[in-house]
This record gives C-alpha cells, structure tokens and sequence, in this order.
C-alpha cells in the first residue's frame, strides 16, 4: 500500500456520460497530481494541486476538471464521456517542492467507456 | 517531439543475462530525474532519483547512472520477478514543471 487512494478501481460508463475519480494524497502530502495513462501515450499529465490550489496544467481538455478539498483529497470529473477517454487514470502525490522527493502514485482507476 | 525518449520499448532477458535499459532526455539541464517500476494494473513504483552528471545509485539488481543527456539502468542477473515496465520521469528545470515520463522499457526474464 503506496499511502495514496483511489476510488473506484475500476469504472465502465456509457459515452456521453459524467465520472468522477476520487484520490485521497499520502498524509501530510499537499501537491497532488493527475495522469492519464493509454496503451500507446504513456503517462501524459493532466493537473495538478498544491493545498487546494491549481498549480500546473497539461494537456487536459475541457471536458474534464478537477479540485483539491480543504482536506487535501481531490477528484477528477470526467464529462461528456468519449470511447477515447478510456484509460488509468492515476493520482499521484508529493510531500515537499524539492526534486528529491519522488511521487508516490496511488493504484489507479480504470474507466472503460462504452 | 518527445521529451523523454525510452529505449528499447522491450527487451526479453533469459534469467541471469544482465542489460541495460536507457533513457535519454532533449532539454539542457535538470532538476531531477526519476526511475520507476510500473506492475501491470498498478501504480508506478519509486525506485531512484538522480540530480547530476556522474551521480549513480543501487538497489538489489537495479543500477542507475547519469550523464548530461541520458541516463541509464543497469539490470544485473535479472530474476523472472524483476519482469515489469520501467519508467523514466524527468523533473526539468524551469518553473513549477510536473515530471515528464517516458513511454516506458517493458522487460520480461524468462526463466
């Protein structure tokens, strides 16, 4: 257990649909962030949060969103759902600014649209 | 064009054949670099950092060493339980940046 969670594990919807990804950081960890993972792109960023403020965008459409509560837990909405959106996605979080500390990632939730 | 270029994207080791796996990087300087270990279905694991030029670090049967544009991971008498995708993240250096991953070396140990 890497001390990160996430919720569901596993999500298969409708296209169209709206989803929302729960993560819950490591204790003490303030920066959160989001990935999306395919077959063929990798791990590509998608946000992330710094004690409830957004500090960096990648590449994340408009489609989705995302916010860090005031207990450090953060979502990711997901809407208007398309077969191409279906991927892991993973939340991943970081205790202090300094290169040396690493991520830690949690064990991700698989959303298959269909 | 990739920041963060992994090489090869997979490799088939027989036990006890030691490899090495790379990754090389385009932008001048760093503020960190990163190697993990992904499970299939899971999470990527940590498994090292690395800030300059020369630096190295080990783990059991894992090296990994850095140079200006590229670092490498040293796979010593690889194990089948050592069969994963590895990846390579990239911390640059300007501003807020989040990690930049490569697409991964998928390695398989055949007993």
């Amino acid at each position: 257990d890497s001390g990160v969670t996430q919720t569901p594990k596993h999500l298969i919807t409708a296209t169209g649909q709206r989803v929302t990804l729960r993560c819950s950081p490591r204790s003490g960890d303030l920066s959160v962030y989001w990935y999306q993972q395919s077959l063929d792109q990798g791990l590509q960023f998608l946000i992330q949060y710094y004690n409830g403020e957004e500090r960096a965008k990648g590449n994340i459409l408009e489609r989705f969103s995302a916010q860090q509560f005031p207990d450090l837990h953060s979502e990711l909405n997901l809407s208007s759902l398309e077969l191409g959106d279906s991927a892991l996605y993973f939340c991943a979080s970081r205790g202090g600014t300094e290169p040396n500390y690493g991520y830690t990632f949690g064990s991700g939730t698989r959303l298959t649209v269909v | 064009e990739d920041q963060v270029t992994q090489s090869p994207e997979a490799l088939r080791l027989q036990e006890g054949e030691s490899s090495s796996l790379n990754c090389s990087y385009t932008v001048s300087g760093l503020r960190g670099l990163f190697w993990y270990r992904q499970d299939p279905g899971k999470g990527p694991e940590f498994l090292f950092t690395l800030y300059s030029a020369g630096e190295e670090k080990e783990k059991e049967r894992l090296k990994a060493t850095l140079t200006k544009k590229e670092s490498f991971l040293h796979i010593t008498a690889p194990k089948p339980e050592d069969s994963a995708t590895y990846l390579c993240a990239v911390q640059f250096p300007s501003g807020n940046t989040p990690l930049v991953f490569g697409k991964g070396t998928r390695l398989s140990v055949i007993a």
